[in-house]
């Protein structure tokens, strides 16, 4: 089984920046997920997105996908103070395991 | 409202006693899990349940016990055998348990021991 990578660990960043996290993973896949976790929160599910699939929109969340490369990256546009979480990837084959995510803050 | 409902949110322990933690699903899924996080790590599984009245070890079941005798019910009991069992505790489920499947979470069970 696999598990994704999240990179980097943390971000910081101002409030109205672009936020840009990525996700590894070992072998093939037929989806992949990401989630967010807010402190002392279950997670939410926030996008899926195909292996036939290169990007996916939605709202202010844009996530790519490379098969080749074997890599995802989770852009969060004109982030918001609110958007501080957790953020993880869950690459289909990963047996239902979570790695340790991108722990993004976003300044005021 | 559908959705995962975990009890109690926290919870204290003494030590060498057994505890058991609710997770209860109105989303007519028929597959659940646990996890358990530590601060700042990820979430590690401890058991999952496909159907009712089976379930299977995730990588960290000893110390832990589960039952599925109701689809909607997966409670978990964290037992004395369980050396370090301060955690955050999650419960989740997902449609089915085919691998892929979007998996819906609770809040989660602070436990804590005293």
């Amino acid at each position: 089984s696999q598990q994704g990578e999240e990179d980097p660990q943390a971000l910081s960043i101002q409030e109205g920046e672009n936020a840009t996290m990525n996700c590894s993973y070992k072998t093939s896949i037929n989806n992949l997920q990401w989630y967010r976790q807010n402190s002392g929160r279950g997670l939410v599910h926030l996008i899926l997105i195909r292996s036939n699939e290169r990007e996916k929109h939605s709202g202010r969340l844009r996530v790519t996908l490379d098969t080749s490369k074997k890599s995802s990256s989770l852009l969060i546009t004109a982030s918001r103070a609110a958007d501080t979480a957790s953020y993880f990837c869950a690459p289909s084959g990963s047996r239902l395991t979570f790695g340790e995510g991108t722990q993004l803050t976003v300044n005021p | 409202d559908g959705g995962i409902t975990q009890s109690p949110k926290y919870l204290f322990r003494k030590e060498g006693q057994n505890v058991t933690l609710s997770c209860e699903q109105n989303l007519n899924h028929d597959a659940m899990y646990w996890y358990r996080q530590d601060p700042g790590q990820g979430l590690r599984l401890i058991y999952y349940s496909q159907i009712v009245n089976d379930f299977q070890k995730g990588d960290i079941a000893e110390g832990y016990s589960v039952s599925r005798e109701k689809k909607e019910s997966f409670p978990l009991t964290v037992t004395s055998a369980q050396k370090n069992p301060t955690a955050f505790y999650l419960c989740a489920s997902s449609p089915t348990g085919s691998d892929g499947n979007t998996i819906y979470f609770g809040e989660g069970s602070w436990l804590t021991v005293v």
